[in-house]
């Protein structure tokens, strides 16, 4: 079974440009996550996804980021603009189901952002 | 929120030695407790997890035990291996949807 595929892997911007990043779950699970991993720090949820549905968007900067999962399989974050603190690890994750207390999360490779 | 401590941030052991970790979890509501690997340029891997109604888990040369009352829960790896080298996180979740809290990691060297 293929795993949870992001894209691109790196990417590097300046300040106050805009970057999108590309997340493609694993076949059949409902359930998409967008984490941000700053370095030395565990990853910190952003937005749940169940199909293409929000579910939990409370620790999304709304003013900078946006995330869409058109038709529930492959989603999308963007950040516009980006600004120094927002160099991190973007890791998309993904559940079979509904994304409840106790789901198994699996995650890609992540994308690495590194802002000037 | 939740709030996960985990302690040592690293850790060094000898091949073929013990490491272990501990996690600490503030919402008593939490009830499940994943531990992830995390090799340099890849994305966290689950390697066990533990719920609430169970005390110890064991996979191998893994393990895992949490305390419900003193709200922690700890990873045993036995008969380390230098491949068991990487980051690992502990997390706890369960009181808000999906939403996992994650420790702040804990970089284990085992040296050959």
């Amino acid at each position: 079974e293929a795993g949870v595929a992001q894209s691109p892997r790196y990417k590097i911007i300046e300040k106050r440009q805009s970057v999108a990043f590309w997340c493609n779950p694993i076949s059949g699970h409902a359930t998409l996550y967008w984490y941000q991993q700053i370095l030395g720090q565990g990853p910190k949820l952003l937005i749940q996804f169940q199909n293409n549905g929000v579910v939990d968007d409370s620790q999304l900067p709304k003013d900078r980021f946006s995330a869409e999962r058109l038709k529930g399989v492959d989603s999308t974050l963007k950040i516009q603009p980006a600004k120094l603190e927002d160099s991190a690890v973007y890791l998309c994750a993904s559940s079979q189901n509904s994304g409840g207390a106790g789901e198994t999360q699996y995650f890609g490779p992540g994308t690495r952002l590194l802002v000037l | 929120g939740e709030n996960v401590e985990q302690h040592p941030s690293t850790l060094s052991v000898q091949e073929g030695d013990s490491a272990v970790i501990k996690c600490t979890y503030s919402d008593s509501a939490s009830n499940y407790f994943p531990w992830y690997k995390q090799e340099l340029g890849k994305g966290p891997q689950l390697i066990i997890d533990i719920r609430s109604n169970v005390g110890e888990k064991k996979d191998q040369r893994i393990a895992v035990t949490l305390n419900k009352t003193a709200k922690h829960f700890s990873l045993h790896i036995t008969e380390t291996q230098p491949e068991d080298s990487a980051v690992y996180f502990c997390a706890g979740g369960g009181s808000t949807l999906g939403r996992l809290y994650f420790g702040r990691g804990t970089q284990l060297t085992v040296w050959p």
